[in-house]
């Protein structure tokens, strides 16, 4: 199984300062069509998590364009500008390239 | 819009069986596949398997073939997931997922096992 692995645990951040989060994976996510199969999503309390990054990079539908991904084949970053209080939550990266898909751990961020 | 409807809450006794239904509006079942994804209370998230509501296929993560069958009526636009021999490991809320890239989700259903 492909191994995801989130760091940090948590993050506490200052509305309007920008935040990082980390993602590797135990193997390449590189399909030979090119594609990247790694996804972010954040779960609000109490809520279903929701997709912000699909195939690395791009952004779901009624993202802002605060959030943004990035990456190689194994190491790939979630970056928020301008943390608002609606970003609260806990980040998950997942891989959909295989059979069991799975997920990081999770990031928690909090405000300041 | 696709929008995934599950069912409610169930408290169920341990070793017993549970049948978890999601609903899906605003497109056909057949569109995508179904996944289905386990997260036990303050844990991350677990994928149990995935079911092609096209033909029936599936497919389960190595821990879930024994305890988790998933199934899909076309007529009703509707997948279950029933889960068996229930223990307090199984106490959990299931989510459903669907969309290339998880894009839909369900609301959830929390499943509780206690006597």
């Amino acid at each position: 199984d492909i191994v995801m692995t989130q760091a940090p645990l948590s993050v506490s951040v200052t509305p309007g300062e920008s935040a990082s989060i980390s993602c590797r994976s135990s193997k390449s996510l590189l399909h030979s069509n090119g594609i990247t199969y790694v996804y972010w999503y954040l779960q609000k309390p109490g809520k279903s998590p929701q997709l912000l990054i699909y195939r690395m990079s791009n952004l779901a539908s009624g993202v802002p364009d605060r959030f943004s991904g990035s990456g190689s084949e194994t190491d790939f970053t979630l970056k928020i500008s301008r943390v608002e209080a609606e970003d609260v939550g806990i980040y998950y990266c997942g891989q959909l390239l295989e059979n069991p898909r799975t997920f990081g751990g999770g990031t928690k961020l909090e405000l300041k | 819009e696709v929008q995934l409807q599950q069912s409610g809450a169930e408290l169920v006794r341990p070793g017993t069986s549970v049948k978890l239904s999601c609903k899906v509006s605003g497109d056909t079942i057949t569109a995508y596949y179904m996944h289905f994804v386990k997260q036990r209370p303050g844990q991350g998230l677990e994928w149990i398997g995935r079911i092609d509501p096209e033909d029936d296929s599936t497919k389960y993560a190595e821990k879930f073939k024994n305890k988790a069958t998933l199934t899909a009526d076309t007529s009703s636009n509707t997948a279950y997931l029933k889960l068996s021999s229930l223990t307090s490991e199984d106490t959990a809320t299931y989510f459903c997922t669907t969309g290339g890239s998880f894009a839909y989700w369900g609301q959830g259903t929390l499943v509780t096992v206690s006597s």
